[in-house]
């Protein structure tokens, strides 16, 4: 099993449509979780942390379900804007420990 | 000049040369990280300094050799490269523990 794993995609949606990703992760032990926007040639920004209790951000909805290790983030009322590929990244193994990133879900927003 | 700042942009270098990559953080942060990113797959870490030691080296062969002088500036020094090293390398930094990355702008590479 994938350290961290994702639907590439690509998901192609209207403009207002509300759109979910999902993220499985391997390790139960992770211990924090992020998602990261990473726009065509450019390099990786911090989107969201996803905390236990869930977490919004406008538009932005990031859930965490430590049982099933699964990750989600919901976009609602899409923007031309947040065409970007989606990177659900992992803790692994706590403290110290570097993050591992997912392959990345590519969104395209359409007029 | 702020953010985490990487140059070259674009690198061709043939198999045989020598040449690094450079990379420079103004944020503050104690921890430094090469990343290597190839179409459709997944960012996979290269090696790791934290407050400029070396904590991570992740199976790298040794043709890449990384070099971090001080806590603000990290290298990639490169030399005898496969057409398959051919990619994006990322530096990021951030304050160790902490999940918020930063990322420079990437160098890309190809190997001819």
């Amino acid at each position: 099993r994938k350290e961290v794993e994702q639907d590439p995609g690509p998901f192609n949606v209207p403009e207002g449509a509300t759109v979910a990703f999902n993220c499985t992760y391997s390790n139960s032990a992770s211990q924090s979780f992020f998602w990261y926007r990473q726009d065509c040639r450019k390099e990786p920004k911090l989107l969201m942390s996803v905390y236990s209790s869930g977490n919004e951000d406008g538009r932005f909805t990031a859930q965490l379900n430590r049982a099933s290790q699964y990750i989600s983030l919901l976009i609602r009322d899409s923007k031309l804007s947040d065409s970007a590929t989606y990177l659900c990244v992992v803790n692994m193994r706590g403290g110290n420990t570097p993050l591992v990133f997912g392959k990345g879900t590519r969104l395209s927003v359409i007029a | 000049e702020t953010g985490v700042t990487q140059t070259p942009r674009h690198l061709v270098m043939g198999m045989t040369n020598k040449k690094s990559l450079k990379c420079e953080q103004h944020l503050g942060h104690n921890a430094m990280y090469w990343y290597k990113q190839s179409a459709k797959k997944p960012l996979e870490l290269m090696f790791v300094y934290s407050l400029e030691e070396r904590v991570e080296n992740n199976s790298v062969p040794s043709r890449f050799s990384p070099e971090c002088p001080n806590s603000s500036h990290l290298f990639l020094h490169l030399h005898t490269l496969q057409p398959e090293d051919s990619a994006l390398y990322l530096c990021a930094s951030s304050q160790e523990g902490q999940g918020e990355y930063t990322f420079g702008s990437g160098t890309r590479l190809t190997v001819v």
